[in-house]
């Protein structure tokens, strides 16, 4: 069973416009949120990412939300340029400590994001 | 120096080879990570090295066994493989205690 998921495989944007993708998770013990970019032939690159403590998080033209009574978050991107064209992959993990062991990260299927000049 | 680094970028091997898989990062991160990637799937965690510690194995088969020679450095060795083990193999890093995980570039593997 899927405890991450992006419903949208595929989004097509316009150059300048707000390119919005959404992901939805199920488990409850997840406290932390990240997104990914990834173009082919590369590994993932870290993008932003947010604490269940908070709704919002901005980083530029980046800004990721949360609604965890929805268990649901959002990354949009304002203004999209044509150089976003990815796939966006939607992260989760939950706990991580600073003894031992690490957060284990549930990947969403991810979005392919075309944005047109 | 802020990079993951893999190598090789491609490796094809046959089902009776041995091979080896290498990551190198040197950021002072004290965890590592392999994650396998098939074609239009997610990543998926293979294991997870704290401490130079293996502190998670996702059930992975014997035919992977990984190795973590120290703080900078991760393997993956490779043995029998079966041709459905064809995928992108990723290694990540991260900060004791943090969440956000930086991933190297990936060894696309190719069984025969």
């Amino acid at each position: 069973d899927q405890q991450v998921k992006q419903n949208s495989p595929s989004l097509s944007v316009q150059e300048g416009r707000i390119s919005i993708l959404n992901c939805d998770y199920t488990n409850s013990m997840f406290d932390y949120f990240l997104w990914y970019k990834k173009y082919p032939a590369e590994g993932p690159t870290f993008l932003i990412s947010i604490s269940s403590i908070k709704d919002k998080n901005e980083d530029g033209r980046f800004t990721v939300f949360l609604n965890k009574s929805a268990k649901h978050l959002s990354l949009h991107i304002v203004p999209s340029q044509p150089g976003d064209s990815a796939v966006y992959f939607c992260a989760a993990s939950e706990g991580v400590s600073y003894g031992g062991s690490q957060g284990n990260l549930i990947f969403g299927k991810g979005t392919k994001l075309s944005v047109k000049p | 120096d802020t990079e993951v680094t893999q190598t090789p970028k491609h490796l094809v091997m046959g089902m009776t080879n041995k091979k080896s898989l290498k990551c190198e990062q040197h950021m002072g991160h004290r965890a590592m990570y392999w994650y396998k990637q098939k074609a239009k799937k997610p990543p998926e965690l293979m294991f997870v090295y704290s401490y130079e510690k293996l502190s998670i194995n996702e059930s992975v088969p014997s035919r992977f066994s990984p190795e973590c020679p120290n703080s900078s450095l991760l393997n993956l060795h490779l043995h029998a493989l079966q041709p459905e083990d064809s995928a992108l193999y990723l290694c990540a890093s991260s900060r004791p205690g943090h969440h956000e995980q930086y991933f190297g570039p990936g060894t696309r593997l190719t069984v025969t």
